[in-house]
């Protein structure tokens, strides 16, 4: 079975405050996506990576870095919160089959809060 | 215009009654057609896929893609209560996954 896993189901924080959201793969897939879901929006890609140290922008980057040192890991950072970002983040993983597999295993998404 | 779009409304349908979901496309190149299921409080899992004009069946799902019209469907036969969830459509195109806004269903038993 495949697993994505999110080091937080829920997080609230303060405007400001660097924020650091991780995702773990446990199937050696070579793409992984961060996306953020809100109400009347739907999913908007943030950022994605397709090998160790890769990264691309999504349609949304602004106000958001990410991190990938392993294969497995794959990390979003908010470098200064802000209330806008107050949203649902959801991570994927993906096998290599063309950069935009059509397989994408979705992670249980982390609800943050920015007060 | 939006590479795909999904009238976001929700739809309550008794148990049993037929289930009908679309989206709409923009682009005639795009090539793989998706749709995501979300349960509350989790992820989308894929629910199932296709890449050619007609019709694909797995149990009480029907995926339907006419090309030409740039339109895709999904049927839910025989729906259950646990058949309550959102249900998003994805289309591959343009080295791009889009996914439209989703439509959340309810079964009414």
């Amino acid at each position: 079975d495949v697993k994505v896993t999110q080091s937080s189901r829920y997080l609230v924080k303060r405007t400001g405050e660097k924020v650091f959201l991780e995702c773990v793969q446990d199937m050696d897939h070579e793409n992984m996506f961060w996306y953020r879901q809100d109400p009347g929006l739907g999913l908007r890609l943030i950022y994605f990576s397709y090998d160790v140290k890769m990264k691309e922008k999504g349609d949304i980057p602004e106000g958001y870095s990410v991190s990938r040192e392993k294969k497995e890991r794959f990390s979003l950072i908010l470098e200064s919160a802000s209330t806008n970002q107050t949203s649902m983040y959801l991570c994927a993983s993906g096998p290599n089959t063309g950069i935009f597999s059509y397989e994408q295993y979705f992670g249980p998404g982390t609800r943050l809060t920015v007060t | 215009q939006k590479e795909v779009e999904q009238d976001p409304g929700p739809l309550s349908v008794p148990e049993g009654a037929i289930v009908s979901l679309n989206c709409t496309y923009s682009n005639s190149a795009f090539q793989y057609f998706m749709w995501y299921r979300q349960y509350s409080r989790k992820g989308p899992e894929l629910l199932m896929y296709t890449y050619s004009s007609g019709n694909k069946e797995d149990g009480r799902f029907t995926a339907q893609v006419d090309k030409s019209s740039k339109y895709i469907s999904l049927f839910i036969r025989d729906s259950q209560p646990s058949d309550s969830a959102t249900y998003l459509c994805a289309i591959r195109g343009n080295n791009r996954l889009a996914f439209g806004k989703g439509n959340q269903v309810v079964v009414i038993p």
